[in-house]
């Protein structure tokens, strides 16, 4: 199967709204990042972990490699937050990414 | 500091043209990746450069595809005889430890 998983695939949210969005690993990372790719298609980087749990205003990712999952949160969702959500774990010498989550927050 | 550099911004290409895709990693950073982004296949790894040596090029396709890194200031990926299946949004990233740090991408359109 696929290295990283991710989950959902697509997700529409109301302003004000929580959600949390998953990628689950075939095998052990090292580590996991979490982008966000805004309309003009940038890639900006949200986390990178190594394990534990980190948080910045209304995001929150967790890493468990031995669980093999990472969980970026997402808090009173905003407009600007609409994009494609990417995590990307390390495998090896390689980065391999999610497929991606499109999130659609609304008013 | 000005992040990754990536030019054109757009190249539109006609079937059977060469394209060179240019990236300027961030100074100082020693490992450089290069991507690729379709609606269909989503992001996918092309290739990487450690030190400016090349260390994994399996994502990239066999035929017209090659990527060098003459420097440790850019590093540019060519493709030969442009196909229509290859147009795509190229994505460069650079990092000195696991941090991918990425540029705004050359979207190439071959016609």
């Amino acid at each position: 199967g696929m290295p990283v998983e991710q989950n959902p695939p697509a997700l529409s949210l109301y302003e004000g709204a929580d959600s949390g969005l998953r990628c689950n690993f075939s095998t052990t990372m090292k580590s996991v990042q979490w982008f966000q790719q805004n309309h003009r298609g940038r890639l900006i980087t949200l986390f990178y972990l190594a394990q534990g749990t980190k948080e910045n205003g209304r995001l929150k990712s967790t890493f468990n490699s031995k669980e093999r999952y990472s969980t970026l949160h997402i808090k009173d969702a905003q407009l600007e937050d609409s994009g494609t959500y990417f995590c990307a774990a390390e495998a090896g010498d390689k980065v391999v990414f999610g497929t991606g989550t499109r999130l659609q927050v609304s008013p | 500091n000005a992040g990754v550099i990536q030019t054109p911004r757009h190249k539109v290409t006609g079937k059977g043209q060469e394209a060179t895709l240019w990236c300027e990693p961030i100074s100082g950073h020693s490992a450089v990746f290069w991507y690729r982004q379709t609606i269909v296949q989503g992001l996918e790894f092309l290739t990487y450069f450690r030190n400016q040596a090349p260390i994994d090029d399996s994502g990239m396709p066999k035929e017209r595809f090659s990527a060098q890194m003459p420097n440790q200031s850019h590093s540019t990926l060519k493709i030969q005889s442009t196909q229509p299946q290859d147009s795509a949004v190229y994505l460069c990233a650079s990092s000195l430890t696991e941090r991918l740090f990425f540029g705004h991408g050359t979207k190439l359109s071959v016609l």
